[in-house]
Order: C-alpha cells, then structure tokens, then sequence
C-alpha cells in the first residue's frame, strides 16, 4: 500500500520561506509516476502547485511559478517543495499526491494525509 | 480562479439520486482530456472516486458514476447515503495553464 506523509513547520513567517517534505512508502519514487504538491486554503477549493519526475522533470502551477521549487530526493524516496515570499494568502493545508499519467488522463490516486501551515508574525 | 466550475452545494433524502455538474471549457474537457472525481470528508485528505471520467478505483461503491459530453461532465450518486455527505471536486488538464484543475467543488447534503 502506497502511503505520502507530509512534514515541515506548521508556522512560515510573511515574506519568508515555507519548505515541506513528502516521505513517500510502499513505493518508490523512480517509478512510473509523477509527484505533486496541492494546497487548500482554510474552507476552500483545491488547488495545484507543482509536480515532478524521479528523473527531475518538472511542471509548475504558472500562478506560483515564479515563488515555488520542486525537488526530488531518489535516495530517501522523498521530495520537497519551497515557496518563497509568502503571505498569509499561502496558509492552508499542503497535500502531497502521487500523479497518473494515462494518455490524456491524469489523476491522482494517492494522497498524504496533509499538512497546515500558517503563514503570520 | 477555478476553470472548472461547479455548483456550491446540492442536497438530497437518504436513497434519493444527485447529480453534480463540472463546466469547463475547450482547453480542458472539451480538449479530450479525462475528468476526474474526488470525494473530502470533513477533515480528510481528498479521496480518488472516478477516474477518466467513468472508472472507479477498486472498492469505490457502483453508486457512483461519471459521465461526460461536450466540455461538461457529471458525477452521479445513486442510493444517497448519510456517509456520502462530503465534499466533492472535479479535476481535470488544462492545456492553456499547461497544468492541472480542480473545480470549484460542491458539498452534498443528506436531509
């Protein structure tokens, strides 16, 4: 069984870096799928960040691209996400996803439990 | 600013059959590119419920179902269960944003 856990801190100061890490398990990461990132802002929607492939190929949510970075760390089955310049517009709760890509499908079909950070003073 | 949107809420008695709807546009759905499912109960991580449009995942109830026509796309609750009460989002790709897209989501409510 395919489990995502999501860490990093909770508290992410304006105008300061927010950085979380998704340990992926039951799987590994080199295999045939992609890896995203998705956020939901406290009693919102969902939304994309970013994704990214064992070999370092990336896709970005182009809304955030200019503040976000996505990185895959093979050895420790895990990979990161950073946002830089954050406000209290970036608090929610931060998924971490496994991404299927089926021709002109894509889902996601493995989600970690989610992490909340809140972006304030 | 969801591309794919959807009805805030819809409501239905235990048993009764519900329908929640997903417009999108010529860059996502009507592009050909599959629709997705996805069921939130509160304070959960979301849940994959339908996949390219018509497919449930093993252990996903038959009393869901998808469909889709043109650049909308429906999710179908059958037999409504108080347990169904939830949120619900569609996603799909959108080859204007070169990414992927939720809709605006819709909270089903058992009377």
């Amino acid at each position: 069984q395919v489990q995502l856990q999501e860490s990093g801190p909770g508290l992410a100061k304006p105008s300061g870096t927010l950085s979380l890490t998704c340990a992926v398990s039951g799987d590994s990461i080199s295999t045939n799928y992609w890896w995203s990132w998705v956020r939901q802002p406290p009693g919102k929607g969902l939304e994309w960040i970013a994704e990214i492939y064992h070999t370092g190929s990336t896709k970005y949510n182009p809304s955030l691209t200019s503040r976000v970075t996505i990185s895959v760390d093979r050895p420790n089955n895990q990979f990161s996400l950073r946002l830089t310049s954050v406000t209290a517009a970036d608090t929610a709760m931060y998924y971490c996803a496994r991404v299927v890509h089926r021709g002109s499908y894509f889902h996601f079909d493995y989600w970690g439990q989610g992490t909340l950070v809140t972006v304030s003073a | 600013q969801s591309v794919l949107t959807q009805p805030p809420s819809v409501s239905g008695a235990p048993g009764q059959r519900v329908t929640i709807s997903c417009t999108g546009s010529n860059s996502n759905i009507g592009a050909g590119y599959g629709i997705q499912w996805y069921q939130q109960l509160p304070g959960t991580a979301p849940k994959l419920l339908i996949y390219g449009n018509t497919n449930r995942p093993s252990g996903v109830p038959d009393r869901f179902s998808g469909s889709k026509s043109g650049t909308s796309a429906s999710l179908a609750i059958t037999g409504l269960q108080a347990e169904d009460e939830a949120d619900y989002y569609c996603q799909s790709y959108d080859s204007n944003l070169n990414g992927y897209v939720f809709g605006t989501g819709t909270q089903v409510t058992v009377l």
